[in-house]
């Protein structure tokens, strides 16, 4: 069965440092999406991605984050300087459609930052 | 302000028992609804679509009021594997986008 599938596993960086979070989306979907899960918390929509652009962004994805896909197969989110409250699990999500029913998580990336 | 509100429970029951959560949201200009599964460190997986007739995927019954604005889910005949946390998703429509909103989920434990 195809799978979303995400690198790295965990990340410890420190304050300040730029991260770059790396997702490969199921090779036929055209959707993408990232979403951020504080630990003991709800699942945060970040960000949409469709036809290289970003088709909706939520409140939290303000000018430090940014995405990008540079090739036909990854698909990144960056954090140009990261903050103690970045902590948490990042997770990608891809589609074939809109609708988030449709959407296969990735198995996230743990970011800490110190 | 889009709300969608879950009891975080846990909700303790044996194997067997017959489990029912609730999940309401604040926006009736929502177009579609889900139930997804979380396990513990892991990532949110599809369990079943909610569409305003009900449906029904073996022990898992899902059901929509689009009037009082909530979403259930019944589980019967509960297994161990059933233990995890049962995230509610609400989309709504934005400018031709949807905007999926996640509540904090209900954690289920199925005890022997």
């Amino acid at each position: 069965e195809p799978e979303v599938t995400q690198t790295p596993s965990h990340q410890v960086t420190q304050m300040g440092q730029e991260v770059i979070l790396r997702c490969v989306p199921i090779s036929n979907h055209l959707y993408f999406y990232w979403y951020r899960q504080i630990l003991g918390q709800k699942v945060e929509f970040l960000v949409s991605f469709y036809n290289n652009e970003i088709s909706e962004k939520s409140e939290i994805f303000d000018d430090q984050f940014s995405v990008e896909r540079p090739d036909g197969s990854n698909f990144t989110l960056k954090i140009r300087s990261t903050k103690l409250e970045d902590s948490a699990m990042y997770f990608c999500a891809s589609s074939e459609a809109r609708a988030v029913g449709t959407q296969y998580f990735g198995p996230g990336t743990r970011l800490l930052v110190l | 302000r889009k709300e969608v509100e879950q009891d975080p429970g846990p909700f303790n029951v044996p194997e067997g028992a017959t489990v029912a959560f609730n999940c309401t949201y604040s926006n009736s200009a929502s177009q579609s609804f889900f139930w997804y599964r979380q396990d513990c460190r892991k990532e949110p997986k599809l369990l079943m679509s909610v569409y305003s007739s009900g449906n029904e995927d073996g022990r898992f019954t899902a059901q929509l009021n689009r009037a009082s604005q909530y979403i259930s889910l019944l589980i019967r005949d509960s297994k161990l594997s059933d233990s995890a946390t049962y995230l509610c998703v609400v989309n709504w429509v934005s400018g031709g986008s949807y905007i999926p909103t996640f509540g904090r989920g209900t954690s289920l434990i199925v005890h022997p």
